[in-house]
């Protein structure tokens, strides 16, 4: 099975401040990856796909890119609704394997 | 709006089988596959597999093949998870989800907690 190292596993940072959020695949998946968020007792919900789409409805603060093994999840200028924890999952290869989530906080 | 309403929270015995359904609604059943997915806090996010809701073909994650069973009932639009063999490993949230690759539609999980 694909492995997916996520980093940091937990985030602290302020409002309007931009986060980065890393995934690693143990091999290329070929940007067969999405983004998801969860907040508290919520199901996953969808912010990206095919690494670097934004899923309907998704604000454009958010952003993903990356290729090969290495991808990345960007919040910009972050807001109080955005404290949560997220996940990438990879969908390249069966069975699909999700990274382990960061939790982020405010500062 | 596609909705994905889950069964309630089980509480079973080291041994017994738990079936949680997942009804659709809000889009044509048939037009998308299922997916299954299991949450904990130590092994975080598994994908268990998923369910063609036209034909009921499965495609199982290795792990859970003889620990899951997947079927449908397409007259209620309802798809169903069967959990067997049950040990507290297999305590966690469990969620059903709308697509193959990635899931724009989840339900809003079934916790199964299982203890003497």
């Amino acid at each position: 099975d694909i492995q997916m190292t996520q980093s940091p596993a937990s985030l602290s940072a302020s409002l309007g401040e931009t986060v980065t959020i890393e995934c690693r695949a143990s091999e290329d998946i070929y940007n067969g990856l999405a983004w998801y968020q969860q907040k508290p007792g919520k199901s996953p919900q969808l912010l990206i796909y095919n690494a670097n789409s934004l899923h309907t409805g998704v604000p454009s603060r958010f952003s993903g890119s990356g290729s090969g093994t290495q991808y990345s999840l960007k919040i910009n200028s972050l807001q109080s609704e955005d404290v949560a924890s997220y996940f990438c999952q990879q969908y390249y290869d069966y069975p699909w394997t999700f990274g382990g989530g960061t939790k982020l906080e405010l500062k | 709006q596609v909705q994905l309403q889950q069964s309630g929270a089980e509480l079973a015995k080291p041994g017994s089988s738990v079936k949680i359904s997942c009804k659709a609604s809000g889009y044509t059943f048939t037009s998308y596959y299922i997916s299954w997915i299991k949450q904990t806090t130590g092994q975080g996010l598994e994908y268990i597999g998923y369910i063609n809701t036209g034909s009921g073909g499965t495609n199982y994650n290795e792990k859970f093949k003889g620990k899951a069973t997947l079927t449908v009932d397409k007259s209620s639009s309802t798809a169903f998870m069967q959990l067997s063999s049950l040990t507290p490993d297999d305590s966690a949230v469990y969620y059903c989800a709308v697509g193959t690759y990635s899931f724009a539609y989840w339900g809003q999980g079934t916790l199964v907690t299982v203890s003497s």
